[in-house]
């Protein structure tokens, strides 16, 4: 059974700290993903990585990092959490190639930021 | 990406069929038709894909019009826990790293 794990489910950080959140897949995809969730806004992606140490902005990278040194490990920082940044993240994990794939999701870590 | 309509909202008597339609009509020859869902407070969850042919698997059906500008999710036996957002997404063949584009979805309603 494939899967996408994700550190923490809900986390509370205040308003400046350094904030880590780790996802980890065992299916030894090449691409991992990682997206914030709002209402109203849907699903919109911070960045993604390709290969071990690649990484690429996504549509909302301000104010976050990402770090993929192992190829089952993605993980996003956000540097000097604000709260803007409250939110759901999810990191979710795909296969590399040609043809037809589909993104696996880990649960989602729900993060307030007081 | 071509661009997809959903209904906002559907409700379904637990035990019936769920028939969730997508309006694509921009779509382009090499796009897939893919089906996630979300059920409340956990991550999006593959459902299936198809090109043109109709695909069936362990979870559902999915009918794709012959002219490729619609289709329909079937759940053929719904039950409470398909209570759930579902969103359809049309997008071309992998490209590394290439995000999915969520909509709003149909959110379903499954009641016993």
């Amino acid at each position: 059974d494939v899967k996408v794990t994700q550190s923490s489910r809900y986390l509370v950080k205040r308003t400046g700290e350094k904030v880590f959140l780790e996802c980890v897949q065992d299916m030894d995809h090449e691409n991992m993903f990682w997206y914030r969730q709002d209402p109203g806004l849907g699903l919109r992606l911070i960045y993604f990585s390709y290969d071990v140490k690649m990484k690429e902005k996504g549509d909302i990278p301000e104010g976050y990092s990402v770090s993929r040194e192992k190829k089952e490990r993605f993980s996003l920082i956000l540097e000097s959490a604000s709260t803007n940044q409250t939110s759901m993240y999810l990191c979710a994990s795909s296969r590399d190639g040609m043809g037809s794939y589909e993104q696996y999701f880990g649960p989602g870590t729900r993060l307030t930021v007081t | 990406d071509a661009k997809t309509t959903q209904p906002t909202s559907m409700d379904c008597a637990e035990g019936r069929a769920a028939n969730l339609p997508c309006n694509h009509s921009t779509i382009s020859g090499n796009e897939y038709v893919y089906w996630y869902r979300q059920i409340h407070s956990q991550g999006p969850q593959y459902i299936i894909h198809g090109l043109k042919n109709n695909e069936t698997n362990e979870m559902a059906s999915l009918i794709i019009t012959e002219d490729r500008k619609s289709s329909t999710l079937i759940l053929p036996h719904a039950t409470l826990r398909d209570t759930a957002v579902y969103y359809c997404i049309v997008r071309v063949a992998n490209q590394a790293g290439t995000a999915l584009i969520f909509g709003k979805g149909t959110t379903l309603s499954v009641s016993s």
